[in-house]
Order: C-alpha cells, then sequence, then structure tokens
C-alpha cells in the first residue's frame, strides 16, 4: 500500500495562475480532507469530503475548489493563486469508522 | 479564534525522563482528541487519540490524560528517547471536522 500521495512536492506559482494539487489514497477510505499548515498556525482544515460526490468546507475553504469523483482521488484546485496561499498543504484521509488520519508527504506551494 | 491551543511552542527534555506535552481546548462539543507526531518535510502520524467519555488512554510509552473540567488535554511520553524528538499536535473532532493546535516542539536531549 501507497498510502496517501500527494503531487507535486514543490510548486511555485505566479499571483492569478491556477493549478491543482493532487492527492491519492489507496485504502478504501470513505474520508479525505486538506489542510494548510502555516507557521504558527497549525493545521487548518480547507475541504473535506466523507465520499465520493460529496465535499463541504472546512475553516479555511475560501480560494479553493475540490471534488471528489472516485474513492480514491481528491484534487484541490487553485483557480487564481494569491501570495496569502503560500504554504505546506497536507491531503489526510481515514475510515469513517474510526478517527485516526493518514497524511500524505505534502506540497509546498510558493505564491510570488 | 484558535479552538485548540499548545501555549508551549518547545520543551527540551534529558533522554529518560518524562516528556509532558499539553494542550487546551474551548469547544466542549468535540466527541474525540487524538495527538500526532511530525518529523520535518513528513506528514504528521497518528500517535494516540482519546474518546472525551475517558480520561486516560494509554499506548506502551504513550498516556493522553483528558481532563474535561478544564479543557485541557496532555501528553504523557515515558521514557523519552532521542527518536521521539519531534512536533507534537493535539487535535480535537467536532462531527466530521478535525481542529489542530499549532505544536509542540519537544527536543530529548541523549
Amino acid at each position: 500500500n501507497a498510502g496517501v500521495t500527494q503531487t507535486p512536492k514543490f510548486q511555485v506559482l505566479k499571483t492569478g495562475q491556477s493549478m491543482t494539487l493532487q492527492c491519492a489514497q489507496d485504502m478504501n477510505h470513505e474520508y479525505m480532507s486538506w489542510y494548510r499548515q502555516d507557521p504558527g498556525m497549525g493545521l487548518r482544515l480547507i475541504h473535506y469530503s466523507v465520499g465520493a460526490g460529496i465535499t463541504d468546507q472546512g475553516e479555511v475553504p475560501n480560494g479553493y475548489n475540490v471534488s471528489r469523483s472516485t474513492t480514491e482521488d481528491f484534487p484541490l484546485r487553485l483557480l487564481s493563486a494569491a501570495p496569502s496561499q503560500t504554504s505546506v498543504y497536507f491531503c489526510a484521509s481515514r475510515a469513517l469508522s474510526k478517527d485516526e488520519q493518514f497524511f500524505g508527504p505534502g506540497t509546498r506551494l510558493t505564491v510570488l | 479564534d484558535q479552538q485548540v491551543k499548545q501555549n508551549s511552542p518547545s520543551l527540551s527534555v534529558q533522554e529518560g525522563r518524562i516528556s509532558i506535552l499539553n494542550c487546551d481546548y474551548t469547544n466542549s462539543m468535540f466527541d474525540y482528541f487524538l495527538w500526532y507526531k511530525k518529523y520535518p518535510a513528513e506528514g504528521p502520524t497518528f500517535l494516540i487519540s482519546i474518546s472525551s467519555i475517558k480520561d486516560k488512554n494509554e499506548d506502551g510509552r504513550f498516556t493522553v490524560f483528558l481532563n474535561k473540567s478544564a479543557k485541557h488535554l496532555s501528553l504523557h511520553i515515558v521514557p523519552s528517547q532521542p527518536g521521539d524528538s519531534a512536533v507534537y499536535f493535539c487535535a480535537a473532532r467536532f462531527g466530521n471536522q478535525f481542529y489542530f493546535g499549532t505544536g509542540t516542539s519537544l527536543t530529548v536531549i541523549p
């Protein structure tokens, strides 16, 4: 099992550019989520999904879109990147019957 | 406003001694609490958890204590080992959302 995988590992964008952060899991977990980690702020929930076709907003959803067309994949889209979105992004998944989340290795995004 | 707080950004302990990491929360509706450990350039990994209906959970060297009246939880690591050096995050669950603290960087000195 690869667990939770994220691509790319690093990305630099210019203000206004769009991009998609990819996340995939092979554990058949119903729940998937995206967090951002900023200095002094811990991890903050952006969006989450409890199954294919179902998504919901977390603490800091503005500027981000998600979709969940399959159980395995949960991409995060930045439609028009802003410097405030410079952060480290983590994807995580869990079985709905458990509380433990499995995290991916993260994507470090810089927006200039 | 931060619903889960870790007021100590860093902690240093000698190898073999006890490490105590603290976490406070404000929302009495949280029903599950978790601790994660994070090494640099990696994602967090799950360590231990506790339900809000319990006051203690133990797993090997790790014990989590929950004081609901004080809205406080703590993680005890005994004995501490150099490999425990990492950033520790506490997290709390409400519904399908998880709220994380800002982390405490633990250094275990050999």
